[in-house]
């Protein structure tokens, strides 16, 4: 079992409707939990962590931890094209920080 | 807040030339590291983690006299590529680890990237 897995998608949604990115980790000691986007060609930038279960809002974004079944997710709402690009579900059990393999979000409009 | 500046983005060479990347932590100090290779539609991949003061930690498969590595500062790190040859060409990204919240350790943020062409 990979450490953090998330679908490779693409995932397709239209314009304005919410995207859903899900995330789950093998590691139950993990405490830290992050996402990341990364456009072709770019690096990946910080979007959001999250370090306590339940859910945490930064705008169109929210992220939802639970640590009990091992999963983290992202919420965009109100999806853009612009928010097209690969999202990175990123793990840090304490020693080591471990990026998922990402999941490619397309927007249509 | 948080940013890291990573020079040069864009690098062409003739194979055999050494070639140092350069990752800065601007605004905040960071006693880790780390440096990721990306080939096209492929995963990232870390090749090693480096601590200032301290010798780097590189990831199975990676050559450490070939991807030299040096953290001097807490604000700067470098990654040499020694005698580069086309299978190097990549695009090399750098990030560096801010401050922990509380127990919890911080967010990696990320240079722009080097892309790295070697003819």
């Amino acid at each position: 079992q990979k450490e953090v897995e998330q679908n490779s998608g693409p995932l397709s949604v239209p314009e304005g409707a919410i995207a859903s990115l899900n995330c789950t980790y093998s590691d139950r000691g993990s405490q830290s939990f992050f996402w990341y986007r990364q456009y072709s060609g770019k690096s990946p930038e910080l979007i959001m962590f999250i370090y306590s279960n339940g859910d945490k809002e930064d705008g169109r974004f929210t992220a939802q931890l639970n640590k009990a079944s091992q999963y983290v997710s992202l919420l965009i709402r109100d999806s853009q094209p612009s928010d097209s690009a690969t999202y990175l579900c990123a793990v840090n059990n304490g020693q080591n920080f471990v990026f998922g393999p990402g999941t490619r979000l397309s927007v249509l409009p | 807040g948080a940013v890291v500046s990573q020079h040069p983005s864009w690098v062409i060479c003739k194979s055999g030339t050494s070639v140092k990347i350069e990752c800065r932590s601007l605004d905040f100090q960071a006693t880790t590291m780390f440096w990721y290779r990306q080939f096209p539609k492929q995963s990232l991949m870390l090749m090693a983690t480096s601590n200032e003061g301290s010798k780097a930690t590189y990831e199975q498969g990676v050559e450490k006299d070939k991807f030299l590595i040096n953290h001097a500062s807490l604000t700067l790190s470098t990654l040499t590529v020694t005698s580069a040859h086309p299978e190097d060409s990549s695009f090399y990204i750098c990030s560096a680890r801010s401050q922990n919240e509380g127990r919890y350790l911080g967010p990696q943020h990320f240079g722009d990237g080097t892309r790295l062409s070697i003819l």
